[in-house]
């Protein structure tokens, strides 16, 4: 499969726990993006890498919220204190000549 | 103030009509995108588009960049294109805004 693979597919975590989230990108591609989607809504511009530098940041929702693309390959995403709000599916893109979106990782917080 | 507006929200069509979902949006954009998202989850891009029209089977793009807008139009539609659509627009530093989606379902 050479698709944009994300993991794991589902997380169940209670209350200010803290989750990691990975996403491992088509090789070819530079461009990595990170969204959410809660229920019913399109999704969210989180943050964008290209390659491993993160050229915008300002729309995480909040500084419990990071990202690292260190080797400018696989990304995670990082959830510090987990709060109810959190839940949502977290989907992850890259992007080359054109975009291809992972499956989501889907997040409930308890 | 949502700079993607998609209309309608929801749209229920017998199989065999012809289909047109709406974008609008307020921000200078480099390129706007269709996605369809299947109920599981999963995204699918559609089209990408700058300029123009853009088919691909029976779905067809275009986009007017004076007025801001684009449709995506589903010809001759059929049960499993029911899925949610959504207009995404890539603005300057490549970052995107998304429209609410058009949840779609065609009848058999």
């Amino acid at each position: 499969d050479t698709g944009v693979s994300q993991d794991p597919r589902h997380k169940i975590t209670k209350r200010g726990q803290n989750v990691t989230f990975r996403c491992d990108p088509i090789s070819e591609h530079n461009r990595l993006y990170w969204y959410r989607q809660t229920l019913g809504q399109g999704p969210e511009f989180l943050t964008y890498f290209q390659n491993e530098a993160q050229l915008e940041k300002s729309r995480l929702l909040s500084d419990r919220f990071s990202a690292e693309r260190p080797k400018g390959s696989f990304s995670t995403l990082e959830i510090q204190r987990t709060e109810q709000g959190d839940s949502a599916m977290y989907l992850c893109a890259s992007a080359g000549y054109g975009y291809t979106f992972g499956s989501g990782t889907r997040l409930t917080v308890v | 103030k949502n700079e993607v507006e998609q209309s309608p929200q929801n749209l229920t069509a017998q199989e065999g009509e012809f289909i047109t979902i709406n974008c609008s949006y307020s921000v200078g954009i480099s390129a706007l995108h269709w996605l369809q998202q299947h109920p599981g989850g999963g995204i699918v891009s559609l089209f990408m588009l700058s300029s123009g029209k853009k088919k691909h089977g029976r779905l067809i793009a275009t986009i007017n960049i004076q007025e801001k807008h684009s449709s995506l139009h589903i010809t001759a539609s059929h049960p499993r294109d029911s899925a949610v659509y959504i207009c995404a627009v890539i603005v300057v530093g490549n970052q995107f805004y998304f429209g609410t989606g058009t949840s779609l379902t065609v009848i058999p």
